[in-house]
């Protein structure tokens, strides 16, 4: 079936630090990729997604590349602000057309100043 | 603008009610979806739609049940509110498998 495993939190990193959010998906077909962010009171927001193998997606300087030879869709930053602190959630597309996600448990971020 | 709404916000209500949560979206998509996102935050998708009169229970048994008389709306309706039903309930709508979520509406049930 579809599954999503997704790095258990939480993480407290310091600003400015490197951050890394691991996420690897079952490998049936070739699922589009997603990551969602939830910031406190506000439902999900997509922040960044990938369609096939060695897609990149980007979005306020997050990244997470389609490794296909890992079925992994790691959530990178270079440089982390308290503003980042939130709870991101991988998740991966079915491919029976009815576009229902599948999502990991979340990874709640806390950034300290 | 495009975008999805739910309403209310917050809702505190006493054991036996019978409650609806409103969702409504203005992008014109014909799939939307409910989940319960517990307080250890995983998200349980527990009913979706494919569009008008189509209603499908998720992957979460749930006591609530929902409609779908309008591509714009997808209320979903507890007929008597229990403590077990306090949760965090998330409306979505999508296009190409992105999905669009409005800002959830928080119940507690007494």
């Amino acid at each position: 079936g579809n599954s999503v495993t997704q790095m258990e939190g939480p993480v407290t990193l310091s600003e400015e630090a490197f951050l890394t959010i691991n996420c690897t998906y079952t490998a049936t077909g070739y699922p589009s990729l997603f990551w969602y962010v939830q910031y406190p009171g506000e439902g999900l927001q997509l922040l960044l997604k990938a369609t096939k193998a060695d897609d990149k997606g980007s979005n306020k300087g997050f990244e997470a590349t389609y490794r296909k030879e890992t079925t992994s869709f790691h959530l990178e930053k270079g440089s982390v602000q308290v503003s980042d602190s939130a709870v991101y959630f991988c998740a991966r597309l079915g491919r029976d057309g009815n576009e229902k996600l599948t999502f990991g448990t979340g990874t709640r971020l806390t950034i300290i100043p | 603008e495009a975008d999805i709404y739910q309403t209310p916000r917050y809702l505190v209500i006493g054991t036996g009610k019978k409650i609806t949560l409103e969702c409504s979206q203005t992008m014109g998509h014909d799939k939307m979806y409910w989940y319960q996102q517990d307080p250890g935050m995983e998200l349980h998708l527990i009913h979706y739609s494919y569009g008008v009169n189509s209603t499908e229970k998720g992957d979460l048994s749930s006591e609530s049940t929902v409609s779908r008389i309008r591509t714009e709306h997808f209320p979903l309706t507890l007929e008597s509110a229990r403590p077990s039903h306090t949760s965090q309930y998330l409306c979505a709508s999508s296009v190409v498998g992105e999905q669009y979520f409005g800002p959830g509406t928080r119940l507690t049930v007494t």
